[in-house]
């Protein structure tokens, strides 16, 4: 079993939906990130998080700690958002960052 | 801009070839890491170089390996490349020794092909 496992690996939706992504870890963390890969391929980290909550403008990621899950959600999708998003934690005993497998998805007009 | 630079974008050779791909970190960053990342797969880590010094090794082949320059930039080389090489090379740079509590920044890859 995989230390992070993310859900769905693929999603598809329509412009306008609300959409969640949700990823499980079994390590304790220190930090937990989420990332974007564009079709192009290029990454670009959207969140850092360690409790809580952060919020930047349509995107929202929260974290459980004791349940250790975290989820990103997308508010009014766009065809724009249309990526590979990427859940990736940090374990206390190292300095690595443990890559979760990452969840397509695809945002229909 | 993550302000993490990579060449070549892309880069086409023939089995057999060696080939550099070169990072600039961002200004300040000292420590640079490799990944590859095959066809629909993810990222897997290859090494990390912390101020000139290796930190941190991850499943890096032994045709592979890579430096890191006084100025910070470093260079990854690939040698005797086989088919199965062929992948989307990705540089990131943080400013500490760790990778994970700090945000991460990457640079647009370097797309290889070996034919």
């Amino acid at each position: 079993k995989n230390e992070v496992e993310q859900s769905p690996q693929n999603l598809t939706a329509q412009e306008g939906e609300f959409i969640t992504i949700n990823c499980s870890y079994s390590v304790g963390i220190s930090a937990l990130h989420w990332l974007q890969q564009h079709p192009g391929g290029g990454i670009v980290s959207l969140f850092m998080l360690s409790s809580g909550k952060k919020k930047h403008g349509r995107l929202i990621a929260t974290i459980n700690i004791q349940e250790k899950h975290s989820s990103l959600h997308i508010t009014a999708s766009h065809p724009r958002d249309s990526a590979v998003y990427i859940c990736a934690v940090r374990g206390y005993s190292n300095y690595q960052l443990i890559w979760g497998a990452g969840t397509k998805l695809i945002i229909k007009p | 801009d993550s302000g993490v630079t990579q060449t070549p974008k892309h880069l086409i050779t023939a089995t057999g070839q060696r080939v550099t791909l070169r990072c600039s970190p961002r200004s300040g960053d000292l420590s640079v890491y490799w990944y590859q990342q095959s066809l629909d797969q993810g990222l897997q880590f290859l090494i990390q170089y912390y101020n000139g010094e290796e930190r941190a090794k991850g499943n890096i082949l032994e045709r592979f390996s890579a430096q890191q320059f006084p100025d910070l930039h470093s260079e990854l080389n690939l040698s005797s490349l086989e088919l199965g090489d062929s992948a989307l090379y990705f540089c990131a740079s943080s400013v500490g020794v760790g990778h994970g509590n700090t945000e991460a920044f990457f640079g647009q890859g370097t797309r290889l092909t070996v034919v």
